[in-house]
């Protein structure tokens, strides 16, 4: 089945600095992804919708000079959190359409800010 | 008001039970409607998904959507051990990209 890989799953990085989540679709050509972050205890919420080869749109609120999108290739978007803080942790997921409904996820990416 | 509301929980059951979990929701223009299983600390795993109204059965697992009360259910019979996480229902317009997450149900079953 369609397999979305996400890396790195877990990440600890000091205040100020910048990291980067790549999600690639494995044997699917992926021409849109979308970028999810779920805080403890509360639902998935959308942050970006990522189009390959164009600019990416971002949900009302979602600052998009701190979280940079680029969907370079049909198979790899990559999100960069710049100058992370600590109320940046959060569980980041990505997830791409195979078609109809059923979106498949990576498995997220853990990112602890301290 | 939420788009979708979902009860948090936490819900445990014993082993063999059968589950149910719900989901509301206030935009009537979302046509479909899926469960997803997410494990501590992975990515939702989608378990089922059906278009409009109706019931929908995979092995041990039921989905029912009932659009007139905008009300959809999951049942989950002789429940295991392994059906232990959180589910997620989400929701969305037809031809929309976007979905919509319940904040999901942490379920146990205990054996």
């Amino acid at each position: 089945g369609a397999v979305v890989s996400q890396h790195p799953s877990w990440v600890i990085c000091k205040s100020g600095t910048s990291v980067k989540i790549e999600c690639r679709s494995l044997d699917f050509q992926a021409t849109t992804m979308f970028w999810y972050r779920q805080f403890p205890k509360q639902s998935l919420m959308l942050m970006a919708t990522s189009n390959e080869g164009s600019k990416a749109t971002y949900e009302q609120g979602v600052e998009k000079d701190k979280f940079l999108i680029n969907h370079a290739s049909l198979t790899l978007s990559t999100l960069t959190v710049t100058s992370a803080h600590p109320e940046d942790s959060s569980f980041y997921i990505c997830s791409a359409s195979i078609g109809g409904p059923g979106y498949t996820f990576g498995s997220g990416t853990r990112l602890t800010v301290v | 008001q939420k788009e979708v509301e979902q009860d948090p929980g936490p819900l445990s059951v014993p082993e063999g039970a059968i589950v149910s979990l719900n989901c509301t929701y206030s935009n009537s223009a979302f046509q479909y409607f899926m469960w997803y299983r997410q494990y501590s600390r992975k990515g939702p795993e989608l378990l089922m998904y059906t278009y409009s109204s109706g019931n929908k059965e995979d092995g041990r697992f039921t989905a029912q959507v009932d659009k007139s009360s905008k009300y959809i259910s999951l049942f989950i019979r002789d429940s295991q051990p392994s059906d232990s996480a959180t589910y997620l229902c989400a929701m969305s317009a037809s031809g929309a990209n976007n979905l919509f997450f319940g904040t999901g149900t942490r379920l146990t079953v205990i054996p």
